[in-house]
């Protein structure tokens, strides 16, 4: 199947600086990607829907400023999560679309602010 | 809104036996059905789907059937194998495809053991 990749897997960051997490689809095209954020033991939520060459979509209650989304090519997506705070760490995946009805997931970064 | 349930785990079986993960489904409109499979350590992935009500998606073993009458789209696989350890998630798509957002339960981890 096609392969998404995220980058870092694991990143730990000060509490007031911003952190880039990187979306790549590296066999396929994807002209959309979904950020989803997951808390341990819940469900994946979807925060934003990226589309290239176009603003994101957020989802109700996603702070579109916090969490700033580009999609600057058919195979990368980037989450920046500004001035983090303890509470936002969590544990971040994206998936791409295929475009022919099926989405393939990245392995997921795990976020913790200190 | 469109909501996606299903069984609380840890499910553990010995290897070979019977597996069933419930999963029920509000959604106002007609939407596609998914079960999502994560590895330790890799992505979500697709493991099968259903598009309208009473098909059967099927992959690996495993099988489900869409039940507009129950709402459900329960997980089953005869006999399973220590290898088939992950965290199961039952999902959604309002727009009754992949391409579009995904609503997910709140995964259900199967531990098999020999």
């Amino acid at each position: 199947g096609a392969v998404v990749s995220q980058h870092p897997s694991r990143v730990i960051c000060k509490s007031g600086t911003s952190v880039k997490i990187e979306c790549r689809s590296l066999d396929f095209q994807a002209t959309t990607m979904f950020w989803y954020r997951q808390f341990p033991k819940q469900s994946l939520m979807l925060m934003a829907t990226s589309n290239e060459g176009s603003k994101a979509t957020y989802e109700q209650g996603v702070e579109k400023d916090k969490f700033l989304i580009n999609h600057a090519s058919l195979t990368l997506s980037t989450l920046t999560v500004t001035s983090a705070h303890p509470e936002d760490s969590s544990f971040y995946i994206c998936s791409a679309d295929t475009g022919v009805g099926e989405q393939y997931f990245g392995p997921g970064t795990r976020l913790t602010v200190t | 809104g469109d909501s996606v349930t299903q069984m609380e785990g840890p499910v553990t079986l010995s290897e070979e036996a019977f597996l069933t993960i419930n999963c029920t489904y509000t959604a106002t409109g007609y939407p596609s059905l998914f079960w999502y499979v994560q590895y330790p350590g890799e992505g979500l992935q697709l493991l099968l789907k259903a598009t309208k009500a009473d098909d059967k998606g099927s992959n690996k073993g495993f099988e489900a059937t869409y039940r507009k009458e129950t709402t459900s789209f329960h997980l089953e696989k005869g006999s399973v194998q220590v290898s088939d350890s992950a965290v199961y998630f039952c999902a959604l798509s309002e727009g009754g495809g992949a391409t579009n957002k995904l609503i997910f339960g709140t995964g259900t981890l199967l531990a098999v053991q020999p």
